[in-house]
């Protein structure tokens, strides 16, 4: 059985420019969470999807985005690009919204300069 | 405000020994406490996760004890190997919400 699968696993990008993340949850898996993990933050919940809506949303800025489309599958956006978004993006799968056992995908390492 | 705090940062322990890690929590709505294993350049695989109803949960080497009371549950790794040298994470959250709150983060070094 596969796991989750993030896609890119690595991406530079210049300040300003915005970016979309992609990741695939573990087949059968439904609900979709995001996190930004970074040494000085530590791991920080960014929003999670179910059945192709929002159901939780942390506390960053409106530049951070997600979706999720029918397939389960989700995609997050940055856009306007700033240093401090540098970090370690996480995926984590669910088998269903309230179902709390969460599975990670390996990351998308994001570096703006 | 720090929902889940978690101690020590880093910990040095002998190959055989027993390892702890300690973290405590604010919110009495937690009812679901995962422990989690990050290797470098990986993502955190979930180790072994509590209920409230439970004080204590063990699989293989790895025991969670929970104390409700105090809010404050910890992980026990027994017969650490120079394998479980990784970093650990504790979170929680409330049931039906799949937003977890993590602690920092312990650095685990296994020497051989």
């Amino acid at each position: 059985k596969a796991g989750v699968t993030q896609t890119p696993r690595y991406l530079i990008k210049t300040r300003g420019q915005q970016v979309t993340l992609s990741c695939s949850p573990i087949s059968g898996h439904r609900s979709v969470s995001w996190y930004q993990q970074t040494p000085g933050q530590g791991l920080q919940f960014l929003f999670e999807y179910f059945s192709e809506t929002q159901r939780n949303k942390g506390n960053f800025p409106g530049r951070f985005s997600g979706r999720q489309f029918s397939n389960s599958r989700s995609e997050m956006n940055v856009s306007t690009l700033e240093l401090g978004d540098s970090a370690l993006y996480l995926c984590a799968s669910s088998l269903s919204a309230g179902v709390t056992e969460a599975f990670f995908g390996q990351g998308t390492r994001l570096t703006v300069v | 405000q720090q929902q889940v705090k978690q101690s020590p940062q880093s910990l040095i322990v002998q190959k055989g020994g027993i390892s702890i890690i300690n973290c405590a929590y604010e919110n009495t709505a937690f009812d679901y406490f995962p422990w989690y294993q990050q290797f470098p350049g990986k993502g955190p695989a979930l180790l072994i996760a509590i209920r409230p109803d439970v004080s204590e949960k063990k699989e293989g080497r790895f025991t969670i004890s929970f104390n409700k009371s105090a809010k404050q549950f910890s992980l026990h790794i027994m017969d650490s190997q120079p394998g479980d040298s990784a970093t650990y994470f504790c979170a929680a959250c409330r049931d039906n919400f799949n937003k977890f709150y993590f602690g920092s983060g312990t650095k685990l070094n296994v020497k051989p």
